[in-house]
């Protein structure tokens, strides 16, 4: 069974400066993709990053990069050059090759101040 | 080119009660998920429909229900309203099911839905 656990609930950062939120999963498969999504209060899930798990580099989207570690199953997200409008829940989230079900994990509150 | 919508945003039922909520998917998708997301919590997979089919479906129970329409767009139907299933209800469209790693799910707005 896939599990993911994010161990922040809630993070603060300030505007301009980076901030990474953790991300570890457990899961058997050799084949997997790890996504990142943002939610803002608005409700909807904005895609921010994928990383397969045969890359060998690590995935990157503008400010977003994912750290990925796969020996210790974790995929950190990074966010360089906080803005405001980051501020929003954050979730780590994985579905392995064979599936089209994405395990979610519970999501990390990012804050960013002035 | 149109993104995912929902409707309606927000709704208030009372235990026992049916519900449906709506899902148009973006232009150019042809499968529809369904989630629910109790408060503080990640989304959970309800069920799948890919080209008018169901294609998987999560644990849980046969109250829930679906529906995909020739146009891609999708119902989810809540028999027997219960407390618990007050959560934010999304829709997210995608291109494919399987054999594409990458594939992104765009999601909608959410439906509220509290039950009393």
């Amino acid at each position: 069974a896939q599990k993911i656990t994010q161990t922040q609930p809630g993070m603060f950062v300030q505007e301009k400066e980076a901030v990474t939120l953790d991300c570890t999963y457990d899961t058997s498969d050799q084949s997997y993709g790890l996504f990142w999504y943002k939610q803002p209060s608005s409700g909807e899930m904005i895609f921010l990053i994928y990383q397969g798990s045969y890359d060998e580099q690590n995935a990157t989207e503008g400010r977003y990069s994912l750290n990925f570690q796969k020996a210790r199953k974790s995929a950190n997200l990074v966010i360089s050059a906080s803005q405001l409008g980051d501020s929003a829940m954050y979730f780590c989230a994985m579905r392995d090759g064979g599936s089209y079900i994405p395990t979610f994990g519970r999501g990390t509150s990012l804050i960013v101040h002035p | 080119e149109t993104g995912v919508t929902q409707s309606p945003t927000h709704l208030i039922k009372t235990r026992g009660q049916q519900v449906t909520l709506r899902c148009s998917s973006q232009s150019g998708h042809n499968t529809v998920s369904w989630y629910q997301q109790a408060l503080g919590q990640g989304p959970q997979f309800i069920f799948q429909y890919y080209r008018e089919e169901e294609n998987g479906r999560g644990n849980f129970p046969p109250r829930f229900s679906g529906l995909q329409f020739p146009n891609y767009s999708s119902e989810l139907n809540v028999n027997a309203l219960e407390l618990d299933d007050s959560a934010l209800y999304l829709c997210a469209s995608s291109f494919g099911v399987r054999g594409h790693d990458r594939y992104e799910q765009y999601f909608g707005p959410g439906t509220r839905l509290t039950v009393t």
